[in-house]
């Protein structure tokens, strides 16, 4: 059963540490979205990729947030330094790229910055 | 740029009532179109998806979802709720390349 893993699923860290979160993406799949859900802001797309290139980043905020795909299988999303407003359900989606497909969701990453 | 509109942020039906959940999209060409429910703490799962063909399109959990171009809207219906129902409802759009850009979701209560 194909999916899109995420890891961790969720993370407790303090205010100005690093955060890594991973995606590895649905075999085959050659385009990756990172979403952020917060009750303000609901579901914000940040960035996506295609082919491992990224194609818009403009939702991210640049100073803190970095997401790369360093190969085809995992897509990283970083947060350096956290802050307490970066608090929120990370989702990663992956999808095939072509006509009449739909992009699928993990389970999504739940990070709390104290 | 593409849009979505959940007019209804909280709505409360009755277990046994029918459910209607409003949604309007703004797109430039025919839209991808999908239902997303996600229950407290969990991930999104897709309910129903309209690509193209008929306008009628059937999901899971006894959904179906209506799109009407001249209107713009892909209303989510269902005949009777149940109370395993009770969950948040994100309407969503995709363009190219599938970016999907989601409603601010309309939270359903069910009470007995």
């Amino acid at each position: 059963d194909a999916r899109v893993t995420q890891t961790p699923r969720h993370k407790v860290t303090e205010m100005g540490q690093e955060v890594t979160m991973r995606c590895q993406p649905i075999l085959g799949h050659n385009t990756v979205f990172w979403y952020r859900q917060t009750m303000m802001q609901g579901l914000e797309l940040l960035a996506y990729f295609r082919n491992r290139a990224p194609l818009d980043d403009s939702g991210m905020p640049k100073d803190r947030f970095s997401a790369e795909m360093p190969d085809a299988t995992l897509a990283t999303l970083k947060i350096q330094p956290s802050e307490p407003r970066d608090s929120a359900v990370y989702f990663c989606a992956s999808g095939p790229g072509t006509p009449n497909t739909e992009a699928f969701f993990g389970q999504g990453t739940r990070l709390t910055v104290v | 740029a593409q849009s979505v509109t959940q007019p209804d942020i909280h709505i409360t039906v009755s277990e046994g009532a029918s459910l209607e959940l409003r949604c309007n999209y703004s797109y430039g060409a025919t839209p991808y179109l999908f239902w997303y429910v996600q229950s407290p703490g969990q991930g999104l799962q897709l309910l129903l998806k309209y690509f193209s063909g008929d306008t009628l399109v059937q999901g899971i959990k006894g959904f179906e979802a209506e799109f009407k171009r001249s209107q713009s809207s892909f209303n989510l219906r269902k005949p009777s709720v149940h109370w395993s129902d009770a969950a948040e409802y994100f309407c969503a759009v995709a363009g190219g390349y599938q970016k999907v850009t989601f409603g601010t979701g309309t939270k359903l209560q069910v009470i007995p």
